[in-house]
């Protein structure tokens, strides 16, 4: 079955760091590009970059650039965001999506989504 | 900041047809970059719905339609169905933020 299985909630101080882990199935991970997307409570979908699972290439958004790391493991294949000197403004639901290269480089599938919760 | 802009919400009735725009910029739609649409049921993760302006993945009704123009793209549902009460969002590519936008979404009501 083809899916990608996310970790769970977390909650976290400010100032603290969070990782979030994003497993793929069904497919061969190193041969796709993954993103990673977050959606604030009541605001829109927020692009955040993207590693290329095979030579692990990333992009980042302009909006996270020095606070964000994407990595990659591939015997597990996991995509992994990493987001740093988390503010309250940083709650929201975190989505990894598959970049679909044969559908004009749209998500095509996407993980259930991880809550974090940053609260002091 | 270059954004896509969609209008809130657009409601119809079962069985009638509803559009919904997707409004761009020079850098993103006008710059010949596809739109993609999603659908988002309440409480679960985007779904795609719509890839390079009109194209359906597999197991998406026909019922469902993209079309882009301009610096513009909609989205049109005909034989609206109670599940399909949900929020849409547009996508692009931005070569001034050299990154993916989404639209604000647009929530559709099915009266």
């Amino acid at each position: 079955q083809v899916q990608l299985v996310q970790s769970g909630a977390e909650v976290k101080k400010p100032g603290a760091s969070v990782k979030v882990s994003c497993e793929a199935s069904g497919y061969t991970f190193s041969t796709y590009t993954f993103h990673w997307v977050r959606q604030a409570p009541g605001q829109r979908l927020e692009w955040m970059g993207w590693i290329n699972a095979g030579n692990g290439d990333t992009k980042y958004s302009q909006n996270f650039q020095g606070r964000v790391t994407i990595t990659r493991e591939t015997s597990a294949s996991t995509a992994y965001l990493e987001l740093s000197r988390l503010r309250s403004e940083d709650t929201a639901v975190y989505y990894c999506a598959r970049d679909g290269s044969t559908a004009g480089h749209a998500f095509d599938i996407w993980g259930q989504g991880t809550v974090v919760t940053v609260s002091s | 900041q270059s954004v896509l802009t969609q209008p809130p919400s657009v409601s119809g009735a079962p069985g009638q047809r509803v559009t919904m725009s997707c409004t761009g910029s020079s850098s993103n739609i006008g710059a010949n970059y596809d739109v993609h649409w999603y659908q988002q049921l309440p409480g679960t993760a985007p779904k795609l719905l719509i890839y390079g302006n009109s194209n359906r993945p597999s197991g998406v009704p026909d019922r469902f339609s993209g079309s882009k123009s301009g610096t513009s793209a909609s989205l049109a549902i005909t034989g609206l169905q109670a599940e399909d009460e949900a929020d849409y969002y547009c996508q692009s590519y931005d070569n001034s933020l050299s990154g993916w936008v989404f639209g604000g979404g647009t929530k559709l009501t099915v009266l």
